[in-house]
């Protein structure tokens, strides 16, 4: 069965203190792995797709990386607005993207 | 750039009334996907459909139905509404002959049956 696990649940960082969260994953045939953004209330904001072990994508403070059974997503310097939920979901042989639930990240000044 | 459009953004409904959920799609993209995303959870995929036809079907209960228009529009309906339908409905868009994956997701519908 195709699952997705996200550590931690939580993290509180303070401003400029840098960390990673984790998502473990399993899926029959990978098509791609997508990290989203969320804010409460709101729909998850694109992110980025990795589609193959190896490859890392940046964006401002933010660097994803994927290997065969996981990703990271690796957050440097991070600032009060960073904070947020993390998604990470991975798309297998059908449409769906299957999420995990997610790191609520808090950054504090 | 344009985004995806959903519309209404809050609805409040009654136990066993019907409800019905628009999506606009970003300009040029062919394919619309439904999630549901309760409370404090991750979001639940619905279903799919590719140049109007459906593509895909998630856990979307028998009391849902949804299509997609000529203008790529899409249009998820709810009857004999539950309590437990409350949640936040989302639908993305993305472009299948990019070749690309990304599916962009709208600001959402809040539904509240009471």
């Amino acid at each position: 069965e195709d699952q997705v696990t996200q550590s931690p649940e939580a993290l509180r960082l303070q401003e400029g203190e840098s960390s990673s969260l984790n998502c473990s994953y399993t899926v029959s045939g990978l098509r791609g792995l997508f990290w989203y953004r969320q804010d409460p209330g709101k729909g998850p904001e694109f992110l980025f797709t990795l589609y193959s072990a190896g490859e890392e994508k940046e964006k401002e403070r933010l660097k994803a990386t994927l290997t065969k059974k996981e990703s990271f997503l690796h957050i440097t310097a991070p600032k009060p607005e960073d904070s947020a939920t993390y998604l990470c979901a991975v798309q297998g042989l059908g449409d769906k993207l299957i999420f995990g639930t997610g790191t609520r990240l808090q950054v504090f000044p | 750039a344009a985004g995806v459009i959903q519309s209404p953004r809050h609805l409040i409904k009654e136990k066993r009334e019907t409800a019905t959920l628009k999506c606009y799609p970003i300009p040029r993209h062919d394919t619309v996907y439904w999630y549901q995303q309760g409370p404090g959870q991750d979001p639940q995929f619905l279903i799919s459909f590719y140049e109007k036809m459906q593509s895909d079907k998630g856990s979307i209960p028998d009391r849902f139905s949804a299509q997609q228009f000529s203008d790529y529009h899409s249009e998820l309906n709810m009857s004999s509404l539950e309590l437990g339908d409350s949640a936040l409905y989302f639908c993305a868009s993305s472009l299948w002959t990019s070749g690309h994956n990304e599916q962009f997701f709208g600001p959402g519908t809040r539904l509240t049956v009471l």
